[in-house]
């Protein structure tokens, strides 16, 4: 079977720096997403992984190790709007789950002034 | 400008009447998922095919769920009968390939059932 867990909410101030954890146990691995959702709205794209290490794009950056099941989504100088949901997935590997994508259930992440 | 397009965007309904979704995939994306979403359980995958074909649909409750791909074009979700448990946004999503790419979303179809 497939788990993948991450914090439930998380509070950071504008301007700081934000780490959102997600760990995981998978048949298989073939990449990591993350997403951010907004309230009342579609996930949009943020990030894949597919190899060990730190990919950087922007103000995001996103972290994998998968010996560990692990990742994390780093949000630099954060800005209001980066105010929603941010969804971990998994897509799994092996013949029978090759394409199966799985969502971990977000962590809501406020942003204060 | 590619992208998902699901309809209906909302639907309200009574319980006991049949509910379908549709959604067109981006051109050229060979894996469709679809998803329901709700406060309590997040993101649950439903059903998904690779060019066309159900590969998966244990995540449906099989009673009153089904999904199909007609045509590459257009998958179908349909719910009969519906329930107020089945109240939820349901996405559909695309994928270019089976082990790569980015997974797009529809805009999601809200269902209320009363």
């Amino acid at each position: 079977g497939q788990n993948i867990d991450q914090p439930t909410e998380m509070t950071a101030t504008e301007g700081a720096i934000v780490q959102i954890n997600c760990t995981y146990q998978t048949s298989g691995f073939n990449g990591l997403f993350w997403y951010q959702q907004h309230a009342g709205e579609a996930p949009t794209f943020l990030s894949y992984n597919v190899l060990d290490g730190l990919e950087e794009k922007g103000r995001f950056s996103s972290f994998l190790s998968r010996s560990k099941g692990y990742s994390y989504l780093l949000l630099k100088e954060l800005q209001m709007k980066d105010s929603a949901s941010y969804l971990c997935a998994v897509r799994g590997g092996g013949r029978s789950s090759a394409s199966k994508i799985i969502f971990g259930s977000g962590t809501r992440l406020s942003i204060r002034p | 400008d590619a992208r998902v397009t699901q309809t209906p965007r909302h639907k309200v309904t009574e319980m006991g009447q049949e509910v379908t979704m549709r959604c067109q995939p981006i051109l050229g994306h060979n894996t469709v998922f679809w998803y329901r979403q709700t406060m309590m359980q997040g993101l649950e995958l439903l059903a998904y095919f690779r060019n066309r074909a159900p590969l998966d649909d244990s995540g449906m409750p099989k009673d009153r769920f089904s999904a199909e791909m007609p045509d590459a074009t257009l998958a179908t979700l349909k719910i009969q009968p519906s329930e107020p448990r089945d109240s939820a946004v349901y996405f559909c999503a695309s994928v270019q390939g089976a082990r790569t790419g980015e997974l797009f979303f529809g805009e999601g179809s809200r269902l209320t059932v009363l």
